[in-house]
Formats: structure tokens, C-alpha cells, sequence
């Protein structure tokens, strides 16, 4: 069955320091994979998406994620965080089954300390 | 342009009524996707509008939960018989085409507590 993992449902980082959000999926098809961002009392926004193109994907925000097959990852990074990343960010795969399918992650919570 | 709007933005109801959430989705936009979100969790998809299609609704939990979409555009969430369990933010998406590469625009959900 198809499952995305997010490891660590609270991350605490400082400010300045590297963020990295932990992505694992199991599929038995080639995915698509999605990090969507949510601010509190807020919808869910994009921040990147991989489709089969680049395995490096950049997104908004300085954000970056690499996909990686052998590993069936997709983390999300980014240099240096800022105190305005801290929110929610949920990792989505969608598969070409014949039909909708996007399963999300259960989300992790990113703090950022001044 | 606007977003994706839901109304009403918060709802108290008791155990046993029936409500209905709404969804205006982004103009032009062809597809439409509902979601749960329970405290602590992901997302859960509970039906999904794509185009003139027959909607996708292998998600919905019980035969208490119905939606609809009129004209292609607003959609409606319906629960009837509310239970305690129902309590969860109900967050609509759109796409501007069908598609599992499509990126969704979420709107801000909707609050539902059942007491």
C-alpha cells in the first residue's frame, strides 16, 4: 500500500541554522511528490513539487527538496531559517493509479528559536 | 485573483444535527478536492470533483457524509447526524485542471466542533 512518512512530528531549530524535514514514501508506482506549507489558522500552500523532471527541486521561500529513488525520500530543506518558517509542513504523494490518489504525511511542526 | 473561500469559518453544532460546509473554488478551476483534518493528523481525502466526471468518493467515511458540486463550481459538504468523532477542520482544494501532477490551492477550512 501506498504511505508517505514524516519523521519527527515537532522540529526545533535557531534561527540561521539548517532546516531539514524528513520525507519517506513507499509506492508501487512512480510518484509525484508535493511539501505544502501551513500557517497557523490558515489553508495549505505550495512550496515545491517534483514530477519527474529535475530531482532537485526548488520551491518558494529559499526551500528545497531532493528526490531521491534508492532512498524513496524526498526531504525538504533549506540553508538558514528564518523566524517567519515556522509553521506546518506536510509532504504529499499523488500516484497515477486511474484514479485521484494523494496521500498526505501527518505533518511536522517546525519551531525556530530566536 | 480570489482564493479558495469556505464558509462558515468556525461551526458549533450538537451531536445528532446535520451541516453543511461550502466551498467556492478558485474560478475556472475544474477539479475539486475535500479533506478532514483531525488534531495530530494528516490529511485525510474524502471526495474529489474532476470536471463533468463522476466525483471520486472513495474517502467518505460513512454514508452520513454526501457532497456535491453545482454547476462546476461551488461544492457542498454535508454531515448528517453529526457525531462527537466528526470534530475536525474540513479543508476544500481546487486545481485548474485534473491531473495527479496539478498543484491544489487550499482554502482556510472550516472549523467544525460537535459537542
Amino acid at each position: 500500500a501506498q504511505s508517505v512518512t514524516q519523521l519527527g512530528s515537532h522540529v526545533s531549530v535557531s534561527e540561521g541554522a539548517l532546516v531539514l524535514l524528513r520525507c519517506n514514501y513507499s509506492s508501487s508506482v512512480p510518484p509525484y511528490l508535493f511539501w505544502y506549507v501551513q500557517y497557523p489558522n490558515q489553508g495549505l500552500q505550495l512550496l515545491l513539487k517534483y514530477t519527474s523532471a529535475a530531482t532537485l527541486v526548488k520551491g518558494i521561500n529559499g526551500f528545497e527538496a531532493e528526490f531521491k529513488k534508492s532512498e524513496t525520500s524526498f526531504h525538504l530543506t533549506k540553508p538558514s531559517a528564518h523566524m517567519s518558517d515556522a509553521a506546518e509542513y506536510f509532504c504529499a504523494v499523488s500516484l497515477n493509479t486511474g484514479g485521484f490518489k494523494t496521500i498526505f504525511g501527518a505533518g511536522t511542526r517546525l519551531f525556530v528559536k530566536a | 485573483g480570489a482564493g479558495v473561500s469556505q464558509s462558515p469559518s468556525n461551526k458549533v453544532t450538537e451531536k445528532g444535527k446535520d451541516v453543511e460546509l461550502r466551498c467556492d473554488p478558485i474560478s475556472g478551476h475544474t477539479a475539486l478536492y475535500w479533506y478532514r483534518q483531525s488534531l495530530g493528523q494528516g490529511l485525510e481525502f474524502l471526495i474529489y470533483f474532476q470536471g463533468n466526471s463522476a466525483p471520486d468518493k472513495s474517502g467518505l467515511p460513512s454514508d452520513r457524509f454526501s457532497a456535491e458540486r453545482t454547476g462546476g463550481s461551488v461544492s457542498t459538504l454535508t454531515i448528517q447526524r453529526t457525531q462527537q468523532e466528526d470534530s475536525a477542520v474540513y479543508l476544500c482544494a481546487s486545481s485548474l485542471r485534473t491531473g495527479v501532477q496539478e498543484t491544489q490551492y487550499f482554502g482556510p477550512g472550516t472549523r467544525l466542533l460537535v459537542l
